[in-house]
């Protein structure tokens, strides 16, 4: 059975850098093909892709939030972790992790997301 | 550049059924998508995987009544004999080369 949970804070300020964390179990990210995603959800707004890590460690990112985001992994604790730098109002979100496998693209498992909000 | 076009909203009567569309950008009509449901207050779930030519593969434990298909850029999702429960936003995904994609969501409302 695949689970995801994120966890993290639920309130950062202004300025501050979000560190997520993705932990997820019936899968290994050491296995080929696997990948783990992180997507956010503003209030009332579209979902938005925004880092993947694969099983290679290859990672990959949102054009436009590229400069502030960071994907990690450890394998060993079945985590893949989020960093995003210099945290805005317009940040504010649900975040989710989700698991891809690689060669058929769509997210097929995931977390039941964290609320982010950023306020002073 | 990899876009995804849905209709902000749809509606349709209980036990009825409805087709909820999603369109490809230019260039990208060949491309697979998935669909997700999001129903009030909770996640996303993984309803299936679309192919061009329409055959698609349904997430674990989803219904019959959740079809999938496919005319040149236009990739659908019927859902037949609307239950309550089926009022959600669906969400479609595709994905390229470094890079996945949703589109703006479909808010269902059933009548």
């Amino acid at each position: 059975q695949v689970t995801l949970r994120e966890s993290g804070p639920a309130l950062v300020k202004p300025t501050q850098t979000l560190t997520l964390t993705c932990t997820f179990s019936g899968f290994s990210l050491s296995t080929s093909g696997m990948c783990v995603s992180w997507i956010r959800q503003p209030p009332g707004k579209a979902l938005e892709w925004l880092a993947l890590i694969d099983w290679d460690d290859d990672k990959y990112y949102s054009t436009s939030l590229k400069t502030r985001l960071t994907i990690s992994k450890d394998t060993s604790k079945n985590q893949v972790v989020l960093t995003m730098t210099n945290m805005d109002p317009v940040d504010t979100a649900t975040y989710y992790c989700a698991r891809i496998i690689r060669r058929e693209g769509a997210f097929d498992y995931w977390g039941q997301g964290t609320l982010v909000t950023v306020s002073s | 550049q990899l876009v995804l076009t849905q209709s902000p909203s749809a509606s349709a009567s209980l036990g009825a059924s409805v087709k909820l569309t999603c369109t490809l950008s230019s260039g990208h009509s060949s491309y697979a998508i998935a669909w997700h449901q999001q129903q009030p207050e909770k996640g996303p779930r993984y309803l299936m995987k679309l192919n061009s030519d329409g055959s698609h593969s349904k997430g674990d434990g989803i219904p019959d009544r959740f079809s999938g298909s496919s005319s040149g850029a236009e990739r659908y999702l019927t859902i037949s004999s609307l239950q309550s429960e089926d009022e959600a936003d669906y969400y479609c995904q595709t994905w390229g080369t470094g890079v996945w994609v949703f589109g703006g969501g479909t808010k269902l409302t059933v009548l």
